[in-house]
């Protein structure tokens, strides 16, 4: 369901190593899905998205898998650096018509030098 | 990609008042426009969906009358707080795209603080 009231996880990772963060959505009809990465004070922006008719997809240094079994969605960063810290969300756009981009909890990512 | 812009970045407004924030798309036609709140450390909550020329759809739990919404040209889509409270502050985010699953394009927020 939509996020209510809760405090973000944290995943601390070494500059250079990968990072992989992980969503449950919550509606098995969403059919699109996007990844956010969202710094302090701004707005999120756009990094990656997926059709439900997919199972993986690459970008620069980015992909997204979907698991529509478990409704399970994962953000891998590969070669983190600094500038990805931020506050990652997944969003899914909810099917049959709704019309509704909904978002996840949201993971912060710390990356340590 | 394309341009959300976001008016004003930060507002700070007495009890009582009301409170306009307006999303603008610089480059594309926006049909749909999302709207959100934002509490510190905690991810953005939905509380409508604008069409272009409609009605907003409000998630449960969001006071229409509250929070109005005008998305009265495929480019902009106004929130107006009305009669705002201390509670009432927060980030308001919008963003927009160009039509049903596709990607939503993200404004720069707007800090509003009510004292």
């Amino acid at each position: 369901g939509e996020n209510v009231g809760l405090h973000l996880p944290t995943l601390s990772v070494q500059e250079g190593d990968n990072s992989i963060i992980n969503c449950a959505y919550s509606n098995s009809a969403s059919d699109y899905f996007i990844w956010y990465k969202q710094e302090s004070g701004k707005g999120p922006q756009f990094i990656i998205d997926i059709r439900s008719n997919m199972d993986k997809r690459q970008g620069q240094r980015v992909t997204v898998l979907l698991n529509k079994t478990v409704k399970h969605l994962s953000l891998q960063i590969a070669a983190t650096q600094p500038g990805d810290s931020a506050v990652y969300f997944c969003a899914e756009n909810m099917g049959a018509g709704a019309q509704k981009l909904v978002f996840g909890q949201g993971t912060r990512l710390t990356i340590n030098p | 990609g394309a341009v959300v812009s976001q008016h004003p970045s930060r507002v700070i407004c007495k009890s009582g008042t009301s409170v306009k924030i307006e999303c603008r798309s610089l480059d594309f036609q926006a049909t749909t426009m999302f709207w959100y709140r934002q509490f510190p450390k905690q991810s953005l909550m939905l509380m409508a969906t604008s069409n272009e020329g409609s009605k907003a759809t409000y998630e449960q739990g969001v006071e229409k009358d509250k929070f109005l919404i005008n998305h009265a040209s495929l480019t902009l889509s106004t929130l107006t707080v009305t009669s705002a409270h201390p509670e009432d502050s927060s980030f308001y985010i919008c963003s927009a795209s160009r039509g049903f699953g596709t990607e939503a394009f993200f404004g720069q927020g707007t800090r509003l603080t009510v004292v």
